[in-house]
């Protein structure tokens, strides 16, 4: 079965408009944590934002915020005012435990729109 | 700001011949990864690496692999004899503790003729 799930090949938002990826996850360690990293066009992948599974609220960094909810499993990212500069490719990735590896989802390619 | 940093940033090399990716993880960090990306395709786990030693590999990770923390600093992963199917972006990536995020390196694009 696959552990994160990221339904949503490839996504379109008006440039200022907010956008949503969708990410869904499976496991049955109660300590886990979600990560959401962009990855450009040269190839890096960026760290973007994390949600521990313990949290009591959903993580926030700057325009990104992760809509966490736990009893469906769910880990969406919500891209606020987007900017054509966030124009990329986003992961979704779990961590089960600690210090072990990240399973990462497909991924969603987003396009801003000007 | 620290950053995880990777050399060289592409390879082209002959099947068959022996490569070594390099990375330099953020100083005081303490867990070290390895992951690839065939062009394309989702991030893949190969290794983790922590005290000095393997503490997870994958399926993808056989004989033909290795990683090594030389000297404190470098850590790299060697592939013996590659194959055209080990093309492919190599991250390494690194995290302080077991509970931290994982940072990552801009990628080793590798491509094997």
């Amino acid at each position: 079965a696959q552990k994160i799930t990221q339904t949503q090949p490839g996504m379109f938002v008006q440039e200022k408009e907010a956008v949503t990826l969708d990410c869904t996850y499976d496991t049955s360690d109660p300590s886990y944590g979600l990560f959401w990293y962009k990855q450009p066009s040269s190839g890096e992948m960026i760290f973007l934002i994390y949600q521990g599974s313990y949290d009591q609220q959903n993580a926030t960094e700057g325009r990104y915020s992760l809509n966490f909810q736990k009893a469906r499993k769910s880990a969406n990212l919500v891209i606020s005012a987007s900017q054509l500069g966030d124009s990329a490719m986003y992961f979704c990735a779990m961590r089960e435990g600690r210090g072990n590896k990240l399973v990462f989802g497909a991924g969603t390619i987003l396009r801003v729109k000007s | 700001e620290p950053e995880v940093t990777q050399t060289p940033s592409h390879q082209v090399t002959q099947m068959g011949q022996e490569v070594i990716l390099r990375c330099v993880p953020i100083s005081n960090h303490l867990y070290f990864y390895w992951y690839r990306q065939i062009l394309g395709q989702k991030v893949e786990f190969l290794v983790s690496f922590y005290n000095n030693e393997i503490s997870e590999k994958s399926e993808i990770f056989d004989d033909q692999f290795s990683v090594e923390r030389p000297d404190g600093s470098n850590f790299t992963l060697k592939i013996r004899s590659t194959k055209l199917e080990d093309s492919a972006m190599y991250f390494c990536a690194s995290q302080f503790g077991a509970a931290d995020t994982q940072y990552f390196g801009p990628g080793t694009r590798l491509t094997v003729l």
